[in-house]
């Protein structure tokens, strides 16, 4: 069965600081993967998609995620974080039109 | 990309009611699903709804405390029937785009007293 798998349930970082989500994938096909944020009290924002081609995808904010087939992971990470990235973040996998997500991790930001 | 118009965004109801949920798109898409967010968790599909046909449900919800309709490829509905406690959560639709990814809607905060 498919499922999304977001190890991590809260990271705290300092602003200004490197970040990597993790997010780990089970599908049978090559997967649609996805990453959406949710700040408190709001709706469900797109960060990036990756359907195919390069492994490496650009979003939104400043976030980048790299594919990898081979630990079947889809991995969000930003260079540096600012304070406005405090948020939910969920890893999300497109099997047979139906979206599934992951458990979230909350994402907090120090000064 | 659509643009999904949800509504309301927030209710208060009394235990043994039951509220419904209107989403409105702004151009024709096939496929609609609505999804349940529980306080502090993340999203489980309730069910899939695509026009003219009886919605699919999924594991766990059954269309008597969910029914869903699709009147046409614009609009669906989702009522939430003789609620209690636990059915406090946000309640959203979405909409499958090719090359886009999923559209939201906004979101129904939901809160059963």
């Amino acid at each position: 069965a498919q499922s999304v798998t977001q190890p991590d349930i809260h990271i705290t970082v300092s602003e200004g600081a490197s970040l990597e989500l993790r997010c780990n994938y089970s599908y049978g096909a090559t997967p649609y993967l996805f990453w959406y944020v949710q700040s408190p009290g709001q709706g469900l924002q797109l960060l990036l998609k990756y359907f195919s081609g390069d492994t490496l995808v650009q979003g939104i904010k400043g976030f980048e995620a790299e594919f990898k087939r081979s630990q079947s992971s889809f991995n969000l990470r930003k260079p540096s974080v600012h304070w406005s990235d405090a948020a939910e973040y969920f890893c999300a996998v497109g099997a047979t039109d139906k979206l599934i997500f992951g458990t979230g991790t909350r994402l907090q930001v120090f000064p | 990309s659509a643009v999904i118009s949800q509504k309301p965004s927030r209710d208060i109801c009394q235990r043994g009611t039951s509220l419904t949920i209107q989403c409105q798109v702004d151009s024709q898409v096939t496929m609609m699903f609505w999804y349940r967010q529980q306080p502090g968790q993340s999203l489980t599909l309730i069910a899939t709804a695509n026009q003219g046909s009886e919605a699919t449900y999924e594991s766990g919800f059954v269309i008597d405390k969910f029914p869903i309709s699709r009147p046409n490829l614009t609009f669906s509905t989702l009522t939430v029937s003789n609620m209690s406690p636990e059915d406090s959560s946000i309640y959203l639709c979405s909409t499958p785009e090719l090359g886009h990814g999923y559209t939201f809607g906004s979101g129904t905060r939901l809160t059963v007293v």
